[in-house]
């Protein structure tokens, strides 16, 4: 079994639509849970970011970390095409520096 | 603005020839990365940089070796770069004891001829 596991997708979805992407995984040694945003031929950038469980809202964007489901969520209301990008869930535990990526999810938002 | 900058953001060499790939970094930054990203695949851990301290991945081939003469500046030299090695190298870095915040560069796309 995959530490990470996320659905490559692709996923299309019209303009304005709510975007679900989400991840599971099997370390429960993990405590930190980020969203990393990354544009074709670009580095990713980080979106989100929680630590242990729960909800976290920024703007448009909404994490949820499940720790007891090993399953965290981003939902991305009234999607953009300028949202359009590969999204990748990351995690890790206390005092790693290593992140666990999974493979990322292709999002495309059509105008 | 502060950021993390990598050269080039394009490299192409032939099979065999060593290759030096830079970052820096204007974030004053303690820990410095080098990913290894494949095509639809997650970005792969290479080693990383905690101050001066080298820590290297147990699967991470002898080929790839890093140096970092000082804080802003970080290194990955390819010694004999094979077709398999084609790939997107990301560096990032992280402040200490923040390493799930991670800020990385555009990185370099290696094209092996």
């Amino acid at each position: 079994q995959k530490e990470v596991e996320q659905d490559p997708g692709p996923l299309s979805v019209p303009e304005g639509a709510i975007v679900s992407l989400n991840c599971t995984y099997s370390n429960s040694a993990f405590q930190y849970f980020m969203w990393y945003r990354q544009y074709s031929r670009k580095g990713p950038e980080l979106l989100m970011y929680t630590y242990s469980s729960g909800n976290k809202e920024d703007g448009r964007f909404t994490a949820q970390v499940d720790k007891s489901s090993k399953y965290i969520s981003l939902f991305i209301r009234d999607s953009q095409p300028s949202d359009s990008a590969t999204y990748l869930c990351a995690m890790s535990s206390y005092g790693n520096n290593r992140l666990a990526f999974g493979k990322g999810n292709q999002v495309v938002v059509i105008p | 603005d502060a950021m993390v900058i990598q050269n080039p953001r394009y490299q192409v060499t032939q099979f065999g020839k060593p290759v030096t790939l830079s970052c820096s970094q204007t974030l004053n930054h303690n820990v410095m990365y080098w990913y290894q990203q494949k095509s639809s695949q997650a970005p792969k851990l290479l080693f990383h940089y905690y101050d001066k301290d080298f820590n290297n991945e147990a699967d991470t081939p002898d080929n790839f070796q890093s140096r970092r003469p000082n804080t802003s500046f970080c290194f990955l030299d390819i010694r004999s770069p094979g077709l398999g090695d084609a790939a997107m190298y990301l560096c990032a870095t992280s402040p200490l004891g923040l390493q799930e915040t991670q800020y990385f560069g555009p990185g370099t796309r290696l094209l092996v001829l």
